[in-house]
């Protein structure tokens, strides 16, 4: 079984300040990971994705995570904030083949102070 | 805009009663999963279909129920409405099959009110 673990469900920065959103994975295969973004009132859209390969990930709006096996940690990061990125954040892992269960960590609130 | 299409966007109606909310998935995607997102209990999954069966089921109550037609498209139906129904249910399609990494795809989501 494959689960997530979001640390933090608030998490506060200044406009310009390191973001970092923590998220850690048990799977018992090499999973994939995944993270998404949701602003108000829309749906989740995906942020970024590890699948195989290099395990720094590049996504959209500036937004790199990094794939630690030996940490069971797929973390998100962003060097400077944005005030448009204040939105909830979620983690999510798969394994692959069968029929792509998909779990979701409980999900991250990020504000950002002006 | 994610290919996954949502009816209806919005909907209101009373304790008791009985709606159905319907998803077209993403072109050539076999997998549909529902999703409920309320204030108080985040974002729950329900449940999971692929290529007409069910494959996954999580927290989906009794009153709940779904299927997935020929035509790849899904239902979620709700019934004996309570008030603490009121929540957004998004759908969300993938490819489904081994060849994929479970990449969702989101709908806008239906938002819907139990008065």
């Amino acid at each position: 079984a494959q689960s997530v673990t979001q640390l933090g469900s608030h998490v506060s920065v200044s406009e310009g300040a390191l973001v970092l959103l923590r998220c850690n994975y048990s799977s018992s295969v090499p999973p994939y990971l995944f993270w998404y973004v949701q602003y108000p009132n829309q749906g989740l859209q995906l942020l970024l994705k590890y699948t195989t390969g290099a395990t720094l990930v590049k996504g959209i709006n500036g937004f790199e995570a990094e794939f630690k096996k030996s940490e069971t940690s797929f973390h998100l990061t962003k060097p400077s904030a944005h005030m448009s990125d204040a939105a909830e954040y979620f983690c999510a892992v798969s394994v692959p083949g069968g029929y792509q269960k998909v779990t979701f960590g409980t999900g991250t609130k990020l504000q950002v102070i002006p | 805009d994610s290919g996954v299409t949502q009816t209806p966007k919005h909907l209101i109606t009373a304790t008791g009663q009985r709606v159905t909310l319907r998803c077209s998935p993403r072109s050539g995607d076999l997998s549909v999963y529902w999703y409920q997102q309320s204030l108080d209990q985040g974002l729950q999954f329900l449940i999971q279909y692929y290529n007409g069966e069910e494959r996954a089921k999580g927290n989906i109550l009794e009153r709940f129920s779904a299927q997935q037609f020929p035509d790849l498209h899904s239902e979620l139906n709700l019934s004996s409405l309570e008030l603490g129904d009121s929540a957004l249910y998004f759908c969300a399609s993938s490819v489904g099959s081994g060849g994929g990494t479970g990449e969702l795809f989101f709908g806008e989501g239906s938002r819907l009110t139990v008065l």
